[in-house]
């Protein structure tokens, strides 16, 4: 049964803290989107990469976010430092090139305290 | 860039009746809008999507209807059934030869009254 992986799938953290987050695409698929999901603004998109490449993170604080994907198995979410107000369950989701459907995991709900 | 507006925010009905779900989109280059369900403490789960060079597509109890000239597309479905309560959201892309960025909708609850 492939599914995206998350993890962690809970942090709770101090502000100032660095958080790593972490994300397996479904094996085969070339495409990773990162989202950020609260209750004030939804599903917003933070960053998404094609073949390994950033294409787009627009939609993520560059001062302290930062995306990657080490290898085609791995795309990791870095913030550093957090704050309280990036509370949010973050969510991964990945694409088959030729297709449009995104398949989503099962988030990692982040509390800086 | 493009935006979605969803509505109602909620919606409850009686188990056995229709639910409808509304979107609008703003940008007419969007082709692909996907529909999720997402339950509580998991992932948006996609149950169905429609290009823009269909007008309609149905799967068992649900359907969804396009209209590219309005620029509004529905989720339908029929006699629902309690497992059916969720959030549901709905979504527009470019769509293509690969996967694009999604915009989302706010999101509709919908609760199914046994």
């Amino acid at each position: 049964d492939a599914r995206v992986t998350q993890t962690p799938r809970d942090k709770v953290t101090e502000m100032g803290q660095e958080v790593t987050m972490r994300c397996q695409p479904i094996l085969g698929h070339n495409t990773v989107f990162w989202y950020r999901q609260t209750m004030m603004q939804g599903l917003e998109l933070l960053a998404y990469f094609r073949n390994r490449a950033p294409l787009d993170d627009s939609g993520m604080p560059k001062d302290r976010f930062s995306a990657e994907m080490p290898d085609a198995t791995l795309a990791t979410l870095k913030i550093q430092p957090s704050e309280p107000r990036d509370s949010a369950v973050y969510f991964c989701a990945s694409g088959l090139a030729g297709g449009n459907e995104q398949f989503f995991g099962p988030g990692t709900r982040l509390t800086v305290l | 860039g493009e935006n979605v507006e969803q509505h109602p925010s909620t919606l409850s009905v009686q188990e056995g009746d229709s639910a409808v779900i509304k979107c609008t989109y703003s940008d007419s280059a969007s082709n692909y809008f996907p529909w999720y369900k997402q339950e509580l403490g998991k992932g948006p789960q996609l149950i169905i999507d429609i290009r823009s060079n269909v007008g309609e597509k149905k799967d068992q109890r649900i359907a969804v209807t396009l209209n590219k000239t309005a620029k509004h597309f529905s989720l339908h479905i029929t006699e629902t059934q309690p497992e059916d309560s969720a959030v549901y959201f709905c979504a527009a892309s470019l769509g293509g030869a690969g996967s694009y960025q999604l915009t989302f909708g706010k999101g509709t609850k919908l609760s199914v009254i046994p």
